[in-house]
């Protein structure tokens, strides 16, 4: 199906290796941060949530980690298998009840 | 369990034509949610819902509407389309939106729209 990534900045990395994704957020008001992960012709769909009075959330391989000092979020992975090629989203919610989403980036597993 | 499930899948209008994309949920979700998502971009918001017959905007609502006459289904209504409402479009749902709730969206697999 058609990409929904054409233009998204990449990450390429070696199978094995450790991946680390970033996002900038610009409101300051959001107390709330998700990470979504959305493989070719497939919806978003959840990772790891870390909320704002937090600076680090690990769940399986992967690792969330907030600085709000400079309104940065990362998302790690862990011994990056094919499987996690996919375009990955962050995503903030401050207060009005619907996220507002990151401009993405694709993540490339070499086999 | 179907989840949220979206139809059509695909379809393609002529300009000025309308039409409305299907949204249904079978998780007694209260909060639902549209998203579009152009190439290379992320996913902005078009209208979402709190609750059966409350609807609010989001970032991108010109030239759509949405009703929520029940918890199940919210459809969204493209009148008039124009060349610029090409995209895929998604929807999601949730039980309960933010941090007294939870940050999980539940997405449909979208609806690609063509405007030609």
């Amino acid at each position: 199906g058609e990409s929904v990534g054409l233009h998204l900045p990449t990450l390429s990395v070696q199978e094995g290796d450790n991946s680390i994704i970033n996002c900038a957020y610009s409101n300051s008001a959001s107390d709330y941060f998700i990470w979504y992960k959305q493989e070719s012709g497939k919806g978003p769909q959840f990772i790891i949530d870390i909320r704002s009075n937090m600076d680090k959330r690990q769940g399986q391989r992967v690792t969330v980690l907030l600085n709000k000092t400079v309104k940065h979020l990362s998302l790690q992975i862990a011994a990056t298998q094919p499987g996690d090629s996919a375009v990955y989203f962050c995503a903030e919610e401050g207060g009005r009840r619907a996220l507002t989403f990151g401009s993405g980036t694709r993540l490339q597993v070499q086999p | 369990n179907a989840g949220v499930t979206q139809t059509p899948k695909f379809r393609i209008l002529k300009i000025g034509q309308s039409m409305t994309l299907q949204c249904t949920q079978d998780m007694n979700h209260n909060y639902m949610y549209w998203y579009r998502q152009d190439p290379g971009m992320g996913l902005k918001l078009i209208y979402y819902s709190v609750g059966a017959g409350i609807t609010d905007k989001g970032e991108v609502p010109n030239g759509y509407n949405v009703s929520r006459s029940t918890t199940e289904d919210f459809p969204l209504r493209l009148e008039l389309a124009a060349p610029s409402q090409t995209s895929v479009y998604f929807c999601a749902s949730t039980s309960k939106l933010g941090l007294a709730g939870t940050g999980e969206l539940f997405f449909g697999e979208g609806s690609r729209l063509t405007v030609l």
